[in-house]
């Protein structure tokens, strides 16, 4: 029940094309989503986030689309570059009542690769 | 300012052999994280700490791992008798306050282990 699926495992677009990650969570306590970006020898950097009160949050060329009653949230990336190149992580996590810690459950990475 | 540290970046032990893995989280980071990557396993979860509170040690995988956390600041992971399956990338992450905000998890770069 803690899971968070994640797919495809690997992707490969064309510059200026659109990157699509899905992931999907059984945790109905999950209240809040985070993507991760990690490039090769770095740690995970928190990229976008979402909360379930909302469909779709927006930045810049990032977008998260969620779906609530699915158990499902995806990743956008407009205009893809080259420089997007890394792996992306999404994960949940549940406000654990009077002491919230935030342990992040992760999916298992997408490593993207976006050609120029 | 600086971001989470790690120290030290790459680990070389024998198997059988004790390792001490270190964390500096951000200043005024109060919530501090262990995962560990692995590529089998993805990102997990090992340990939280929260101020004064007792850890949440349900993530770690075996009784060969210990952290503890001085003086609210710089953690460190112990793991006694290594294994070969211990190989991985420690990362440590820290969070601002307790509460919602302690979502917004800063990752360091992470300390590679190789168990040889």
């Amino acid at each position: 029940q803690q899971q968070v699926k994640q797919s495809p495992q690997s992707l490969i677009v064309q510059k200026g094309g659109i990157s699509i990650i899905n992931c999907a969570y059984e945790n109905t306590a999950f209240d809040y989503f985070p993507w991760y970006q990690q490039f090769p020898g770095k740690g995970p950097a928190l990229l976008i986030a979402i909360r379930p009160d909302v469909s779709e949050k927006k930045e810049g060329r990032f977008t998260i689309s969620f779906n609530k009653s699915a158990k499902q949230f995806s990743l956008h990336i407009m205009d893809s570059q080259p420089g997007d190149s890394a792996t992306y992580f999404c994960a949940a996590s549940s406000y654990a009542g009077g002491t919230s810690y935030g342990k992040l459950t992760f999916g298992q990475g997408t490593i993207l690769t976006v050609h120029p | 300012g600086a971001g989470v540290s790690q120290s030290p970046s790459n680990k070389v032990t024998e198997k059988g052999k004790d390792v001490e893995l270190r964390c500096d989280p951000i200043s005024g980071h109060t919530a501090l994280y262990w995962y560990r990557q692995s590529l089998g396993q993805g990102l997990e979860f090992l340990i939280y700490f929260q101020g004064n509170s007792a850890p949440d040690k349900s993530g770690l995988p075996s009784d060969r791992f210990s952290a503890e956390r001085t003086g609210g600041s710089v953690s460190t992971l112990t793991i006694q008798r290594t294994q070969q399956e211990d190989s991985a990338v420690y990362l440590c992450a820290s969070s601002l306050v307790p509460g919602r905000f302690a979502y917004e998890q800063y990752f360091g770069p992470g300390t590679r282990l190789t168990v040889t």
